[in-house]
């Protein structure tokens, strides 16, 4: 399979704190996109890092790639209760001539008041 | 406004009946794709369309499934003699036709159970 795993499966933090979850991935990629995704909803995109980048912030989000690794984690700091979701990494295999979205698992994130 | 559209956003039916979801991708955006998402788990791609030629399909996509983008506009999934399994989100996304950009936009899913 080539389905990528997030980790942790699910996380509890305080308001405030800062979330870290982390994706796993199985191909080469040329980009890796991050999605939210609340409860009985669609994905929102967040954030979007290219094999040739490996940092990338947007507001309160930091996204690291590592392409040695195959691997990718995405940082909320200053953690607010809105930011209850499920968060997945999704990705277009490489060299498949696909467009594809290949996700991870989800994360979710529950951040307490 | 001008986001990924999804209608109906929940059915139920009852097994052996046949549904139809219907996707409107947002404006100009040439790609379009279907994805099915069960409970815990992330999105599974279904089937993708580039106007209106249908150029990829997943194993997951058995007979009784069938998809359209007939005008290269608007997309209809539709599951003939639906089965207890086949209760699950169908998520709509679409993408722009351009080679920088490669986010695919998400609808709000249509929920699907099947009883």
């Amino acid at each position: 399979s080539q389905q990528g795993e997030e980790d942790p499966q699910a996380l509890s933090i305080q308001e405030g704190e800062n979330a870290t979850m982390n994706c796993s991935y199985k191909t080469s990629i040329n980009n890796l996109q991050w999605y939210r995704q609340n409860s009985g909803r669609g994905l929102v995109h967040l954030i979007l890092i290219r094999s040739n980048e490996r940092e990338k912030h947007s507001g309160r989000l930091r996204v690291t790639l590592d392409t040695s690794k195959k691997s990718s984690s995405l940082l909320i700091t200053a953690s607010r209760a809105a930011d209850t979701a499920s968060y997945f990494c999704g990705y277009p295999p490489l060299g498949t001539g696909t467009y594809k979205y290949i996700f991870g698992t989800g994360t979710r994130l529950k951040v307490l008041a | 406004d001008t986001g990924v559209s999804q209608d109906p956003r929940h059915k139920i039916t009852k097994r052996g009946q046949n549904v139809t979801f219907r996707c409107d991708p947002i404006s100009e955006h040439n790609r379009l794709y279907w994805y099915r998402q069960t409970l815990g788990q992330g999105p599974e791609f279904l089937t993708y369309f580039q106007n209106e030629a249908q150029l990829e399909k997943s194993r997951l996509l058995s007979d009784r499934f069938s998809a359209e983008r007939p005008k290269g506009s608007f997309s209809t999934l539709e599951i003939q003699r639906t089965e207890q399994g086949d209760s699950a989100m169908y998520l709509c996304a679409s993408s722009p036709d351009r080679v920088s950009t490669d986010t695919q936009y998400f609808g709000p899913g249509t929920r699907l159970t099947v009883l």
